[in-house]
């Protein structure tokens, strides 16, 4: 049972425009969610995050949004560079302490053409 | 780069073998996370250590185990190897014990191509 979905394995959008990733999950008691990139050959590294009291967090060209009713939340970039060609995932937790795990979606790949 | 450090980058081995995967985590940091991530999956959590104790189980098979030493390097170790078992294993490292902040960082990862 995959608790952290993401229902689109790739997307391709012209460089300028918005990439809009999406992100749905099932499991009501996850308060922290995150995004993580992913470049060919390297580790996923951390993006951007959001807690479960917010709706929107904004970092530079990076916004995620959060609907905690609909279970959903989304990645937006804008504008779209073709150096933000990667695997997107998508990961929440909840829990204390050890007990705090991420749980991943499958991941986005967004390619930005040129 | 993370600061977490795997070996090998890649492996190809044949069923029924046994390796070990080898992981260094960024300097002070005390938990050590072990991901598989195959073909169409996300990043599944295997298994988790803090300062040399394990902490947290994940969707980790019998077949495997791991191990955090006093040097808080870490091994992950794949026995009895099925085809199935090929995937990229990513290490991460942690200062505390909780996954739920941007406190994670990950290795590059390792190849393991079982034939």
């Amino acid at each position: 049972d995959q608790q952290v979905k993401q229902n689109s394995p790739s997307l391709s959008v012209q460089e300028g425009r918005i990439s809009i990733l999406n992100c749905d999950y099932t499991n009501s008691m996850f308060d922290y969610f995150l995004w993580y990139k992913k470049y060919p050959a390297e580790g996923p590294t951390f993006l951007i995050s959001i807690s479960s009291i917010k709706d929107k967090n904004e970092d530079g060209r990076f916004t995620v949004f959060l609907n905690k009713s609909a279970k959903h939340l989304s990645l937006h970039i804008v504008p779209s560079q073709p150096g933000d060609s990667a695997v997107y995932f998508c990961a929440a937790s909840a829990g204390f302490g050890s007990a705090r795990q991420l749980t991943f979606g499958s991941g986005t790949q967004l390619t930005v053409l040129p | 780069d993370s600061g977490v450090t795997q070996t090998p980058k890649h492996l190809i081995t044949a069923t029924g073998q046994r390796v070990t995967l080898r992981c260094s985590p960024r300097s002070g940091d005390l938990s050590v996370y072990w991901y598989q991530q195959s073909l169409d999956q996300g990043l599944q959590f295997l298994i988790q250590y803090y300062n040399g104790e394990e902490r947290a189980k994940g969707n980790i098979l019998e077949r495997f185990s791991a191990q955090q030493f006093p040097d808080l390097h870490s091994e992950l170790n794949l026995s009895s190897l099925e085809l199935g078992d090929s995937a990229l294993y990513f290490c991460a490292s942690s200062p505390g014990l909780g996954q739920g902040s941007n406190t994670i960082y990950f290795g590059e990862g390792s190849w393991l191509t079982v034939v």
